[in-house]
């Protein structure tokens, strides 16, 4: 079954500090995989997708098949990255359902 | 566009009342979906449709009903509200044929069942 895994329920980083949100996912396709961010008290957006390979406000994941994992991460964390971080799954042919871990709530303490 | 779009904001209910949260999308995608998000559990996916007319249930399918008559609405009903329920409710949809499969959410609406 499809599962999304992220082991930090807390982060707490200083401001210029470089940040790592974990993820990893068990699947036995091939996994297209998306972060999502929820700031505080705005609905969920998303942040990356790893099939882009972009870098969003300074936040970059890669995909490691070998080690099923899609980290997030960013080198110099800012106050106003503070939110809750959510890796997605999207299980494709066939049931397409969009699945989530439990999500990283991060502070950046200034 | 106003995109993914849910009504209401908050509601209370007590145990045993029914309820429909409305969700509704303007961007002519076929798949939507409902979650649930809790603290410390993240988002659950609780139904699911990929066109109007298929539903499927997602991981905590029970007490709830959905339905999809049109492209647009993706209703989410609550037969017998328990507390259990109590929960932040969001919706969100996605283009089948739009590139990196971006999921839009909704706003949220944050319900109370006494």
């Amino acid at each position: 079954a499809q599962r999304v895994t992220q082991p930090e329920k807390l982060l707490s980083v200083f401001k210029g500090a470089p940040v790592e949100l974990k993820c990893n996912y068990s699947y036995s396709g091939s996994p297209e995989l998306f972060w999502y961010v929820q700031y505080s008290r705005q609905r969920l957006q998303l942040l990356l997708r790893h099939i882009s390979r972009e870098s969003i406000k300074g936040f970059t994941a890669d995909l490691n098949k070998g080690e099923t994992s899609f980290h997030l991460k960013k080198p110099f964390a800012q106050e106003e990255d503070s939110a809750m971080y959510y890796c997605a799954l999207l299980h494709q042919g066939g049931s397409e359902k969009l699945v989530f871990g439990k999500g990283t709530k991060l502070t950046v303490n200034p | 566009n106003a995109g993914v779009t849910q009504t209401p904001k908050f509601q209370v209910l007590k145990t045993g009342q029914s309820m429909t949260l409305q969700c509704a999308q303007d961007m002519n995608h076929e798949y939507m979906s409902w979650y649930r998000q809790d603290p410390g559990m993240g988002l659950r996916l609780i139904h699911y449709s990929v066109g109007a007319g298929i539903t499927d249930q997602g991981e905590v399918p029970n007490g709830y009903n959905v339905s999809r008559s049109t492209t647009e609405d993706f209703p989410l009903r609550l037969l017998s509200a328990a507390p259990s329920q109590t929960s932040v409710y969001f919706c969100a949809s996605r283009s089948r044929t739009e590139d990196y499969n971006e999921q839009f959410f909704g706003p949220g609406t944050r319900l109370t069942v006494l």
